[in-house]
């Protein structure tokens, strides 16, 4: 079974703390996604990482940057947390560009006041 | 922007009976499709995926895909009250956004006993 692990189940942080959040996938994935997920909104993808220290920026990156110096590790950075940013954070990993299915961690709920 | 459309539900059936669950998308290049369950608090967790027009059914579940109406479906046969959760269209992108998954909102299944 594939296994996504995100490293905090809940987060509380303050207005303009830097915030890390950690997401480690244990199949040798080439391919890991951050989105978060709001009521009304659904999901959407901030970044997506398809090799080690490469990473393209998705439908909403603004306010969010990304690390990947491992395969298996993939962070979402907050640089400086707002309160617009308390949400589910969801990471997934995919096989590689041909396998399109995506396996999700459990999430993240960050909530900065 | 590409866009995937569900039906909004709530969607209320009695244990037993067919739910039936659809989705439709706008871009026309799309080739792979995906439905995803959500139970309240937890992360999607994939339940089928569909590639080619026609059904594929496993177990109590069938996806239907034409993909000339761009058009998804989802059935589940036999409702449990197990089944009742937010259930996920997504659909992979085309050409250099192959690597993207475009979610709906969700439907909200609630099965009755």
């Amino acid at each position: 079974d594939v296994k996504v692990t995100q490293s905090s189940r809940y987060l509380v942080k303050r207005t303009g703390e830097k915030v890390f959040l950690e997401c480690v996938q244990d199949m040798d994935h080439e391919n890991m996604f951050w989105y978060r997920q709001d009521p009304g909104l659904g999901l959407r993808l901030i970044y997506f990482s398809y090799d080690v220290k490469m990473k393209e920026k998705g439908d909403i990156p603004e306010g969010y940057s990304v690390s990947r110096e491992k395969k298996e590790r993939f962070s979402l950075i907050l640089e400086s947390a707002s309160t617009n940013q308390t949400s589910m954070y969801l990471c997934a990993s995919r096989l590689d560009r041909r396998g399109n299915i995506q396996y999700f961690g459990a999430g993240t709920r960050l909530s900065v006041l | 922007q590409k866009e995937v459309e569900q039906n909004s539900g709530p969607l209320s059936v009695p244990e037993g009976a067919i739910a039936s669950l659809n989705c439709t998308y706008s871009d026309r290049g799309s080739q792979s499709f995906f439905w995803y369950r959500q139970y309240s608090g937890k992360s999607p967790e994939l339940i089928m995926f569909i590639y080619s027009n026609g059904d594929k059914e496993d177990g109590r579940f069938t996806a239907q895909l034409n993909k000339a109406s761009q058009y998804v479906s989802l059935l589940i046969r036999d409702s449990q009250p197990s089944d009742s959760a937010t259930y996920l269209c997504a659909v992979g992108g085309s050409g250099g956004s192959n690597y993207k998954l475009t979610f709906g909102k969700g439907t909200l299944l609630t099965v009755n006993p």
